[in-house]
């Protein structure tokens, strides 16, 4: 099965700084990554996703990038807020468009520090 | 669009007693959900995916007589966790798939005591 492996497992930018955390995965079929934000007490909040016919994505503040060949993709934050701070879980889904469930990365902890 | 509710947010139950969760998607139908189980700062692990008038597939692991899963409905998914113990304590999330997109539920906080 898919195995997902996430860097680093806490990270800690200044307010203001970029903020970069990457991901790995082991099954060559899958092809639909997503990243989660999830704060305390709450579900899962999707922030942005994408597929293996692309290589990056953006919106606004939040970009990702894929390398299938490599078989990594990451999430880059730039000009991180307070409100940022929360634990950033990446996935995979190991058959096309999320039809199975997800495999989860184990999560990065976010840290904004004013 | 693309909401997700689960019900209840919080249930604490004595040992032996079945506790049942209910997944509703809120503006959309759902042919497929997923239930999940988190346990304190670590990830979100798969427990089974449901599937709308057809039985549940559990994963590896996954005890289906004790996890009873029911999607009897194109909105609603409900997860029965029977004769509970201390050790299924955690917090259980659904997802619905909307086209290839997974939206979660804000999560069930189960503690057995």
């Amino acid at each position: 099965g898919e195995n997902v492996e996430q860097h680093p497992s806490t990270l800690s930018v200044q307010e203001g700084d970029s903020a970069v955390i990457k991901c790995t995965y082991s099954d060559s079929a899958s092809n639909y990554f997503p990243w989660y934000k999830q704060e305390l007490g709450k579900g899962p909040q999707l922030i942005i996703d994408i597929r293996s016919n692309v290589g990056e994505k953006k919106d606004q503040r939040i970009a990702v990038t894929l390398n299938k060949t490599a078989k990594h993709f990451s999430l880059h934050i730039t000009e991180t807020q307070p409100e940022d701070s929360a634990v950033y879980f990446c996935a995979a889904s190991s058959k096309g468009g999320g039809a199975d469930g997800l495999t989860f990365g184990k999560g990065t902890h976010l840290i904004i520090q004013p | 669009g693309a909401v997700v509710s689960q019900h209840p947010s919080r249930v604490i139950c004595k040992s032996g007693t079945s506790v049942k969760i209910e997944c509703r998607s809120l503006d959309f139908q759902a042919t497929t959900m997923f239930w999940y189980r988190q346990f304190p700062k670590q990830s979100l692990m798969l427990m089974a995916t449901s599937n709308e008038g057809s039985k549940a597939t559990y994963e590896q692991g996954v005890e289906k007589d004790k996890f009873l899963i029911n999607h009897a409905s194109l909105t609603l998914s409900t997860l029965t966790v029977t004769s509970a113990h201390p050790e299924d304590s955690s917090f259980y999330i659904c997802s619905a798939r909307v086209q290839s997109t997974q939206y979660f539920g804000p999560g069930t906080r189960l503690t057995v005591l």
